[in-house]
Formats: structure tokens, C-alpha cells, sequence
């Protein structure tokens, strides 16, 4: 049973280029939120899908987007990197309205240069 | 709006003595609780989680925490820990089962063999 994995492990940006990070929800689940956590902090909320939608999202601007596709992956876009965006990305999977079970990949580690 | 306040951001304990992680949250309704840890190398887990019931929750691997909510407190404890519990310990927060989670910025606990 393939828990939540997440590519690439690592990437190096620089300012101004766009990222797409990408995520595979653990079997079974619907619902794939994202985190970034930066360093010495804890994860924080980007946002979350369900249903190929957008349910619910964190205080961050729009450079930051998202899609869920029919077998429940999903991608994280950012534009526009800022230095500010170096952190690793989590994803984290579930059924929908059961983030008492939230599985989480081992992330993106994001380097901006 | 809802924040976790984690007291310890790094402990450092010898083999078999005892643990107690202070957290702390800021909202008045119904929570949801939860401490996850992340071993060096792994992805975050979930250690035990508060919904209803019992505010003395059991955890994996010995940990406890209690929930008092006229402190709005939710503290993870263990009588006697193990080198292997060396990991990073995060306090969250949510209102319900379809809403975000918010973490604390965790504690990195380093314990000497």
C-alpha cells in the first residue's frame, strides 16, 4: 500500500521561475492538502483539494496554485519565485472530512537562488 | 484566528528520564488536537489525537498528552524516554474534521544515550 509520495525531492530555482511540485495521494484517499514548511517552523496551510477543486486555503498569495486531477494527484505551481520561498512543501492526503488520518509525504525540498 | 504556541524549541534529555512538551492554543470554541513527530529522515506521523471523550489521550510508542481546557493546553508527556524518541515534536490544531491544521513551530528533542 504506496503511501503519499511526492516529486521531485529536491529542486533548485532561481528568482522569478515557476516551480511545479507534484503529489500521489496514499490509496484510497480523496482529499490532498499542502504545507510549506520553512525552516525552524512548523508546516503551515496552503491550501486543500477536493473534487478537483479548491476547498479551503492559508494565507498566501495567489503566485501560489494548485490542481487535482481525476485520480486524485495534485500539483502545487508557484510563480514568480521569491527567495522567501526556499522551504520544503509537504503534501498531505486524506478522505474528506477526515483530517484526523492525514498522511504526509516526505516533501520537496525548494532551493531559490 | 486559531495559533499554536509550542514553550520548548529544543530539549535535551538523557535516556529514561521524563518528558513533558508544553503546547498551548488560542481559540475559544471546540477544537480538534494533535501532536505529530518527525523522526530525522521520515515524514511526519501522527502520535495521538484528541477529538472528544477522555482528555487523557494514549499515544503510540508510551506518549500520553492531556487535554485541560481551562488552559487551553494540550501537553505531550512520557515517563521515560528512549534515545529513539530523538525527533521533532509538533503541537496542531484544528476546529473540524474538513478544516486546515494549524502546527506550532515544534520542538526538536535530543535524547543522550
Amino acid at each position: 500500500d504506496a503511501g503519499v509520495t511526492q516529486s521531485p525531492t529536491h529542486l533548485i530555482k532561481t528568482r522569478g521561475q515557476q516551480v511545479t511540485l507534484r503529489c500521489s495521494p496514499k490509496s484510497g484517499h480523496d482529499t490532498v492538502s499542502w504545507y510549506q514548511q520553512a525552516l525552524g517552523q512548523g508546516p503551515q496551510f496552503i491550501f486543500q483539494y477536493y473534487e478537483e477543486e479548491e476547498r479551503q486555503r492559508g494565507n498566501f498569495p495567489d503566485r501560489f496554485s494548485g490542481h487535482q486531477f481525476p485520480n486524485y494527484s495534485s500539483e502545487l505551481n508557484v510563480n514568480a519565485l521569491l527567495l522567501g520561498d526556499s522551504a520544503l512543501y509537504l503534501c498531505a492526503s486524506s478522505l474528506w472530512q477526515g483530517n484526523e488520518k492525514l498522511f504526509f509525504g516526505s516533501g520537496t525540498q525548494l532551493s531559490v537562488l | 484566528a486559531q495559533s499554536v504556541s509550542q514553550h520548548n524549541h529544543h530539549v535535551i534529555l538523557s535516556e529514561a528520564a521524563s518528558l513533558e512538551l508544553g503546547c498551548n492554543y488560542s481559540y475559544g470554541g471546540t477544537v480538534n488536537l494533535f501532536w505529530y513527530v518527525q523522526y530525522p529522515g521520515q515524514h511526519l506521523q501522527l502520535l495521538l489525537k484528541y477529538f472528544s471523550g477522555d482528555p487523557l489521550v494514549k499515544g503510540i510508542k508510551g506518549f500520553e498528552a492531556e487535554f485541560i481546557k481551562s488552559k487551553f493546553s494540550f501537553n505531550l508527556r512520557k515517563p521515560s524516554v528512549q534515545w529513539s524518541d530523538t525527533a521533532e515534536y509538533f503541537c496542531a490544531v484544528t476546529q473540524n474534521r474538513d478544516d486546515k491544521i494549524i502546527f506550532g513551530k515544534g520542538t526538536r528533542l535530543h535524547i543522550l544515550p
